[in-house]
């Protein structure tokens, strides 16, 4: 399968504890989205990148969030001092190099704090 | 400011018969719509556009959208509902003016669970 591809698929933790999810996009993709979807809502922007760089952070993106994509291939979501609140489905996404809008979307990753 | 509204929360109907997801949409200028489905424990799948051009937009798995821009709608129509199709359906915006963004960076309904009994 040579989809998008997030690790763990779902985190249980505890208040204060430190998570972090990771994404495969798709090989040729350049552009890599995080999405933050919570029960009976539809998926939130949190941040883009383009290769390497990060290029637009939400406001829903608090400094306990960090994101990264080092060599502008897989990209890493860091959550610091996880709160309950922050209990969601985590959505990665990419997109080819000359985008139309279309996202590809990996399966998600479940993060439950309690 | 922009926002989605899919005003029905589920959608039942019976196999063979057409099918209806509504959507509608508050952006300013000319929007970039689409609609994803989200099979259980499957991620979300694109299944149409409109960009510019023919109001009547025709994507994957037989289903079609239709923009109208007085009524700010792009609903999701199927002709002949298949039981297969019973999913969770997201309408979603991008707001043209919506500079230094891109295009990834949509606007999501709440969604609409469909379903399709035979």
């Amino acid at each position: 399968d040579t989809g998008v591809s997030q690790n763990p698929r779902h985190k249980i933790t505890k208040r204060g504890q430190n998570v972090t999810f990771r994404c495969d996009p798709i090989s040729e993709h350049n552009r890599l989205y995080w999405y933050r979807q919570t029960l009976g809502q539809g998926p939130e922007f949190l941040t883009y990148f383009q290769n390497e760089a990060q290029l637009e952070k939400s406001r829903l993106l608090s400094d306990r969030f960090s994101a990264e994509r080092p060599k502008g291939s897989f990209s890493t979501l860091e959550i610091q001092r996880t709160e309950q609140g922050d209990s969601a489905m985590y959505l990665c996404a990419s997109s080819a190099r000359l985008n139309t809008g279309e996202l590809f979307f990996g399966e998600g990753s479940r993060l439950t704090v309690l | 400011a922009q926002s989605v509204a899919q005003p029905e929360d589920q959608v039942n109907v019976a196999e063979g018969n057409p099918l209806t997801v509504k959507c509608t949409y508050s952006v300013s200028g000319n929007p970039y719509l689409f609609w994803y489905v989200q099979y259980p424990n499957r991620g979300l799948q694109f299944l149409l556009k409109y960009i510019t051009g023919d109001n009547l937009v025709k994507g994957s798995y037989g289903f079609e959208a239709e923009f109208n821009k007085s009524q700010t709608s792009f609903h999701l129509k199927k002709p002949s509902a298949l039981v297969s199709d019973s999913a969770l359906y997201f309408c979603a915006v991008r707001d043209p003016a919506d500079r230094g963004s891109t295009l990834g960076r949509l606007y999501f309904g709440r969604g609409t669970q469909l379903t399709v009994w035979p």
